[in-house]
């Protein structure tokens, strides 16, 4: 079974210092990732996946995150926040399931809080 | 496109007053999903479908059921709503690929308060 952790509940920091969020999650199988991003009082939207090929995956807002099998993680960084980043930011893991099914497991989010 | 729209956006019941959230997509996926989101515990899946007319339970189906009686629309009812169903309640819809993986697409969410 499939499941995700979230290391940090919350990351503050300073407006254009570099952050890390950390996900690390368990699966059995081979398995697809995302991160997604929500906005205060708004829906989830994708930010980045990872589903096969470089392991190195970017986004068109600065972010990237990196696949690292043999540490089962999935950490979402950027060199340079802005204010505009603030949000909460949710791992995601989907792998095969019953039926052939791909349903995604989340994790439980990290808040990154950016300070002017 | 309108993408994935809920109805409503806000809601307060009392206790034991029955709801149903209308979620409903433009996009023709196959696949349906209700969240719920609470602080402190991520997203949770209540019920999901793989297509119409089919249902699959998730991880906290207790208290609520759905119909997927449309291919573009998911409902969601609480037949006796509880205090404790009280949350910000997200629809998201996705289509496999050949790939197998879903990207999901996410409505803007409904808060309901059950006093």
């Amino acid at each position: 079974a499939q499941s995700v952790t979230q290391l940090d509940s919350q990351v503050p920091v300073f407006e254009e210092a570099p952050v890390e969020l950390r996900c690390n999650y368990s699966s059995s199988v081979s398995v697809y990732l995302f991160w997604y991003v929500q906005y205060p009082n708004q829906g989830l939207q994708l930010l980045l996946k990872y589903l096969s090929g470089s392991t190195l995956v970017e986004s068109i807002n600065g972010f990237e995150a990196e696949f690292n099998k043999s540490q089962t993680s999935f950490h979402l960084r950027k060199p340079s926040v802005h204010i505009s980043d603030t949000a909460e930011y949710f791992c995601a893991v989907s792998e095969r399931g019953v039926g052939g099914s791909y349903i995604p497991t989340f994790g439980r989010g990290t808040s990154l809080i950016v300070h002017p | 496109n309108a993408g994935v729209t809920q109805t409503p956006k806000f809601r307060v019941l009392k206790t034991g007053q029955s709801m149903t959230l209308l979620c409903a997509q433009d996009m023709n996926h196959e696949y349906m999903y209700w969240y719920r989101q609470d602080p402190g515990m991520g997203l949770r899946l209540i019920h999901y479908s793989v297509g119409e007319g089919t249902t699959a339970k998730g991880e906290v189906p207790d208290g609520y059921n759905v119909s997927r009686l449309k291919k573009q629309n998911f409902l969601l009812g609480l037949e006796s709503a509880a205090p404790s169903q009280t949350s910000v309640y997200f629809c998201a819809s996705s289509t496999p690929t050949s790939g197998g993986y879903n990207e999901q697409f996410f409505g803007p969410g409904t808060r309901l308060t059950v006093l």
